[in-house]
Protein backbone atom coordinates (compact mmCIF):
# COMPACT_ATOMS: atom_id res chain seq x y z
CA UNK A 1 0.00 0.00 0.00
CA UNK A 2 0.83 3.68 -0.43
CA UNK A 3 0.93 5.99 3.00
CA UNK A 4 2.26 9.74 2.43
CA UNK A 5 2.43 12.52 5.32
CA UNK A 6 2.58 16.23 4.90
CA UNK A 7 1.83 18.69 7.96
CA UNK A 8 -1.90 19.63 7.87
CA UNK A 9 -1.49 23.75 7.89
CA UNK A 10 1.53 26.21 7.05
CA UNK A 11 1.27 30.25 7.73
CA UNK A 12 3.60 32.46 6.11
CA UNK A 13 3.82 36.44 5.10
CA UNK A 14 3.87 37.64 2.10
CA UNK A 15 7.57 37.40 -0.11
CA UNK A 16 9.24 35.18 2.49
CA UNK A 17 10.26 31.23 1.52
CA UNK A 18 8.39 28.29 2.73
CA UNK A 19 9.30 24.29 2.70
CA UNK A 20 6.26 21.89 2.40
CA UNK A 21 7.55 18.37 3.65
CA UNK A 22 6.08 14.91 2.09
CA UNK A 23 7.46 11.31 3.25
CA UNK A 24 6.13 8.56 1.69
CA UNK A 25 5.86 4.70 2.08
CA UNK A 26 4.75 2.71 -1.03
CA UNK A 27 5.39 -0.99 -2.40
CA UNK A 28 6.39 1.03 -5.68
CA UNK A 29 7.88 3.97 -6.37
CA UNK A 30 8.37 5.88 -9.45
CA UNK A 31 8.32 9.43 -8.50
CA UNK A 32 6.96 12.32 -6.46
CA UNK A 33 4.67 14.76 -7.98
CA UNK A 34 3.52 17.71 -6.44
CA UNK A 35 0.02 20.08 -6.91
CA UNK A 36 -1.45 22.84 -6.05
CA UNK A 37 -5.75 23.37 -5.40
CA UNK A 38 -7.73 26.28 -4.31
CA UNK A 39 -10.61 26.09 -2.68
CA UNK A 40 -13.29 24.23 -4.98
CA UNK A 41 -10.74 24.20 -7.96
CA UNK A 42 -9.01 21.66 -9.49
CA UNK A 43 -5.88 20.48 -8.75
CA UNK A 44 -3.04 21.67 -10.84
CA UNK A 45 0.40 20.50 -11.80
CA UNK A 46 3.61 21.83 -10.39
CA UNK A 47 6.93 19.87 -10.37
CA UNK A 48 7.91 16.31 -10.95
CA UNK A 49 10.69 14.17 -9.53
CA UNK A 50 11.91 11.05 -10.95
CA UNK A 51 15.30 11.49 -9.85
CA UNK A 52 17.12 12.56 -6.61
CA UNK A 53 17.74 16.04 -6.24
CA UNK A 54 16.36 19.76 -6.98
CA UNK A 55 13.61 20.29 -9.83
CA UNK A 56 13.77 24.51 -10.50
CA UNK A 57 10.59 25.93 -11.84
CA UNK A 58 10.54 29.67 -11.69
CA UNK A 59 9.26 30.22 -7.95
CA UNK A 60 8.54 26.75 -7.06
CA UNK A 61 11.53 24.14 -6.22
CA UNK A 62 10.91 20.79 -5.63
CA UNK A 63 13.43 18.06 -4.09
CA UNK A 64 13.77 13.98 -3.74
CA UNK A 65 15.58 12.08 -1.69
CA UNK A 66 14.54 8.48 -3.26
CA UNK A 67 16.78 6.59 -0.21
CA UNK A 68 15.04 8.36 2.45
CA UNK A 69 11.94 8.19 1.43
CA UNK A 70 11.25 11.92 1.41
CA UNK A 71 10.69 15.57 -0.32
CA UNK A 72 9.73 19.35 -0.34
CA UNK A 73 8.38 21.70 -2.18
CA UNK A 74 10.00 24.84 -1.79
CA UNK A 75 7.58 28.23 -2.46
CA UNK A 76 9.69 31.42 -2.70
CA UNK A 77 8.76 35.00 -2.79
CA UNK A 78 5.25 33.95 -1.49
CA UNK A 79 2.03 35.75 -3.13
CA UNK A 80 -1.05 35.84 -1.53
CA UNK A 81 -2.31 34.15 -4.91
CA UNK A 82 -0.32 30.94 -3.07
CA UNK A 83 -2.55 30.74 -0.48
CA UNK A 84 -3.90 26.95 -1.71
CA UNK A 85 -3.63 23.75 -0.39
CA UNK A 86 -0.89 21.51 -1.72
CA UNK A 87 -0.55 17.68 -2.62
CA UNK A 88 2.22 15.51 -3.21
CA UNK A 89 1.77 11.95 -4.55
CA UNK A 90 3.78 9.83 -5.59
CA UNK A 91 3.53 7.60 -8.74
CA UNK A 92 3.32 4.06 -7.97
CA UNK A 93 5.89 1.79 -10.30
CA UNK A 94 4.02 -0.78 -11.41
CA UNK A 95 0.86 0.62 -12.61
CA UNK A 96 1.78 4.34 -13.65
CA UNK A 97 -1.01 5.55 -11.26
CA UNK A 98 -0.95 8.11 -8.48
CA UNK A 99 -1.78 8.33 -5.08
CA UNK A 100 -1.87 11.88 -2.70
CA UNK A 101 -1.17 13.02 0.52
CA UNK A 102 -3.15 14.25 3.03
CA UNK A 103 -2.59 18.46 1.52
CA UNK A 104 -1.08 21.10 3.49
CA UNK A 105 -2.91 24.12 3.42
CA UNK A 106 -0.66 27.20 2.94
CA UNK A 107 -1.93 30.58 4.25
CA UNK A 108 -0.48 33.46 3.12
CA UNK A 109 -0.48 36.65 5.15
CA UNK A 110 0.49 40.48 3.95
CA UNK B 1 -4.24 22.49 -24.54
CA UNK B 2 -4.90 19.90 -22.19
CA UNK B 3 -7.88 20.97 -21.26
CA UNK B 4 -10.16 18.18 -19.24
CA UNK B 5 -13.63 18.86 -18.92
CA UNK B 6 -16.74 17.02 -16.68
CA UNK B 7 -20.42 17.59 -16.56
CA UNK B 8 -22.19 18.06 -14.65
CA UNK B 9 -20.38 20.49 -12.42
CA UNK B 10 -23.43 19.88 -9.59
CA UNK B 11 -25.98 17.79 -9.22
CA UNK B 12 -28.48 16.50 -6.37
CA UNK B 13 -29.83 13.61 -6.45
CA UNK B 14 -32.31 11.51 -4.28
CA UNK B 15 -31.21 8.89 -2.49
CA UNK B 16 -31.46 5.57 -4.40
CA UNK B 17 -31.08 6.98 -7.89
CA UNK B 18 -28.55 6.49 -10.70
CA UNK B 19 -25.80 9.38 -11.21
CA UNK B 20 -23.63 9.96 -14.26
CA UNK B 21 -20.59 12.01 -14.53
CA UNK B 22 -18.83 12.71 -17.92
CA UNK B 23 -14.95 13.47 -18.05
CA UNK B 24 -13.81 14.63 -21.22
CA UNK B 25 -10.04 15.47 -22.50
CA UNK B 26 -11.24 18.11 -24.80
CA UNK B 27 -8.12 18.84 -27.18
CA UNK B 28 -6.12 15.60 -26.55
CA UNK B 29 -6.72 11.66 -26.88
CA UNK B 30 -6.55 9.73 -23.63
CA UNK B 31 -5.86 5.93 -23.13
CA UNK B 32 -6.09 5.97 -19.08
CA UNK B 33 -8.51 8.22 -17.27
CA UNK B 34 -8.38 8.24 -13.48
CA UNK B 35 -11.09 9.26 -10.85
CA UNK B 36 -10.99 10.12 -8.04
CA UNK B 37 -13.00 11.25 -4.54
CA UNK B 38 -12.01 14.15 -2.26
CA UNK B 39 -14.10 15.24 1.05
CA UNK B 40 -14.27 18.42 2.46
CA UNK B 41 -10.19 19.71 3.36
CA UNK B 42 -9.29 16.12 2.63
CA UNK B 43 -7.43 14.17 0.08
CA UNK B 44 -7.81 12.77 -3.29
CA UNK B 45 -8.76 9.35 -3.00
CA UNK B 46 -7.79 7.38 -6.06
CA UNK B 47 -11.48 5.51 -7.45
CA UNK B 48 -10.16 3.08 -10.20
CA UNK B 49 -8.10 4.03 -13.33
CA UNK B 50 -10.56 3.71 -16.73
CA UNK B 51 -8.54 2.51 -19.90
CA UNK B 52 -9.80 3.08 -23.31
CA UNK B 53 -11.36 -0.07 -24.80
CA UNK B 54 -11.15 -2.36 -21.48
CA UNK B 55 -12.53 -2.93 -18.16
CA UNK B 56 -11.08 -0.20 -15.21
CA UNK B 57 -9.52 -1.03 -12.34
CA UNK B 58 -10.81 -0.44 -9.03
CA UNK B 59 -8.68 0.41 -5.83
CA UNK B 60 -9.03 -1.57 -3.38
CA UNK B 61 -12.26 -1.22 -1.35
CA UNK B 62 -14.14 0.58 -4.25
CA UNK B 63 -17.27 -1.15 -4.96
CA UNK B 64 -17.03 -1.62 -8.80
CA UNK B 65 -21.02 -2.50 -8.83
CA UNK B 66 -21.58 0.71 -7.43
CA UNK B 67 -18.80 2.86 -9.17
CA UNK B 68 -19.31 1.80 -12.94
CA UNK B 69 -16.59 3.45 -15.16
CA UNK B 70 -17.03 3.38 -19.08
CA UNK B 71 -14.40 4.64 -21.30
CA UNK B 72 -15.82 3.71 -24.91
CA UNK B 73 -13.58 6.57 -26.83
CA UNK B 74 -10.28 8.27 -26.50
CA UNK B 75 -11.65 11.23 -25.31
CA UNK B 76 -14.54 10.08 -23.06
CA UNK B 77 -14.77 8.44 -19.47
CA UNK B 78 -18.12 7.85 -17.46
CA UNK B 79 -18.49 7.53 -14.03
CA UNK B 80 -21.73 5.83 -13.30
CA UNK B 81 -23.19 6.21 -9.25
CA UNK B 82 -25.78 3.69 -8.58
CA UNK B 83 -28.02 3.72 -5.79
CA UNK B 84 -26.77 6.45 -4.53
CA UNK B 85 -26.74 7.19 -0.95
CA UNK B 86 -26.28 10.20 1.50
CA UNK B 87 -22.52 8.71 2.21
CA UNK B 88 -21.68 9.15 -1.85
CA UNK B 89 -22.04 12.66 -1.19
CA UNK B 90 -18.60 14.03 -2.31
CA UNK B 91 -16.44 15.73 -4.96
CA UNK B 92 -15.91 13.91 -7.81
CA UNK B 93 -12.56 14.54 -9.71
CA UNK B 94 -11.45 13.03 -13.16
CA UNK B 95 -7.98 13.10 -14.55
CA UNK B 96 -6.72 12.24 -17.95
CA UNK B 97 -3.19 11.47 -19.36
CA UNK B 98 -2.09 12.66 -22.97
CA UNK B 99 -1.12 9.13 -24.80
CA UNK B 100 0.95 11.67 -26.51
CA UNK B 101 2.54 13.56 -23.59
CA UNK B 102 4.98 13.65 -20.62
CA UNK B 103 3.71 10.05 -18.71
CA UNK B 104 3.65 11.59 -15.42
CA UNK B 105 1.58 14.67 -16.47
CA UNK B 106 -1.96 14.45 -15.60
CA UNK B 107 -4.68 17.09 -16.25
CA UNK B 108 -7.94 17.26 -14.05
CA UNK B 109 -10.89 18.49 -14.59
CA UNK B 110 -12.71 21.00 -12.99
CA UNK B 111 -14.80 18.46 -10.63
CA UNK B 112 -18.44 17.65 -10.09
CA UNK B 113 -20.01 18.36 -6.66
CA UNK B 114 -22.39 15.45 -6.13
CA UNK B 115 -24.97 15.61 -3.09
CA UNK B 116 -27.50 12.84 -2.14
CA UNK B 117 -30.53 13.86 -0.24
Amino acid sequence: GQSLEQPSEVTAVEGAIVQINCTYQTSGFYGLSWYQQHDGGAPTFLSYNGLDGLEETGRFSSFLSRSDSYGYLLLQELQMKDSASYFCAVRDYNFNKFYFGSGTKLNVKP
Amino acid sequence: GAVVSQHPSRVICKSGTSVKIECRSLDFQATTMFWYRQFPKQSLMLMATSNEGSKATYEQGVEKDKFLINHASLTLSTLTVTSAHPEDSSFYICSARDQRGISYEQYFGPGTRLTVT
